[in-house]
């Protein structure tokens, strides 16, 4: 079985700019997760989606956005890039969102903002 | 809220000695525990992880943790290290309202290997 696949794996943008990164799940997951992680503030939970509905959300400004599709697929949105943005963005998928699930990471987008 | 502590930045071992790594978490429950592993420029991939039962759970690569209740502790061991341990590691803690889908993280540990 496939793992949790990302692209593009490298983009570079420049200040406000925006871009969509995309997530697909391991086939039969339901649940995306996104993650954010830098040098200094480590791996923070950016949100979740489970049947097209975001669940669940972590502390990021409105400028960061995502959404789900009909087959578990999932982009993620960051309008008016600032150069704090620039980071690693994993996103992880699981079969469902509740129960003794597991999530499986994929191997990340870095974005570099100038 | 919810933490994880992972209290060493950076270990540094021999190849061959033993290995422990630390965590510990804060919360009011008991909450599903992992061990992930990141090697430069990837994703996180699962070394073990703990949701009830045997406190003493088996991972890959010969990897092993103990769960302690008391010492809010989900602490990483190997026996014997590879040079092709060397890479980052990172506790978390699965906490939500429904199941796993959001995880909270230590900082990190860095394990560097000598021969």
């Amino acid at each position: 079985k496939a793992g949790v696949t990302q692209t593009p794996r490298y983009l570079i943008k420049t200040r406000g700019q925006q871009v969509t990164l995309s997530c697909s799940p391991i086939s039969g997951h339901r649940s995306v997760s996104w993650y954010q992680q830098t040098p200094g503030q480590g791996l923070q939970f950016l949100f979740e989606y489970f049947s097209e509905t975001q669940r669940n959300k972590g502390n990021f400004p409105g400028r960061f956005s995502g959404r789900q599709f009909s087959n578990s697929r999932s982009e993620m949105n960051v309008s008016t890039l600032e150069l704090g943005d620039s980071a690693l963005y994993l996103c992880a998928s699981l079969p469902a969102p509740w129960g003794e699930e597991t999530q499986y990471f994929g191997p990340g987008t870095r974005l570099l903002v100038l | 809220a919810q933490s994880v502590t992972q209290p060493d930045i950076h270990i540094t071992v021999s190849e061959g000695a033993s290995l422990e790594l630390r965590c510990n978490y804060s919360y009011g429950a008991t909450p599903y525990l992992f061990w992930y592993v990141q090697s430069p420029g990837q994703g996180l991939q699962l070394l073990l992880k703990y949701f009830s039962g045997d406190t003493l759970v088996q991972g890959i690569k010969g990897f092993e943790a103990e769960f302690k209740r008391s010492q809010s502790s989900f602490n990483l061991r190997k026996p014997s290290v590879h040079w092709s341990d060397a890479a980052e590691y990172f506790c978390a803690v699965g906490i939500s309202n429904f199941g796993n889908e959001k995880l909270t993280f230590g900082t990190g540990t860095r394990l560097t290997i000598i021969p």
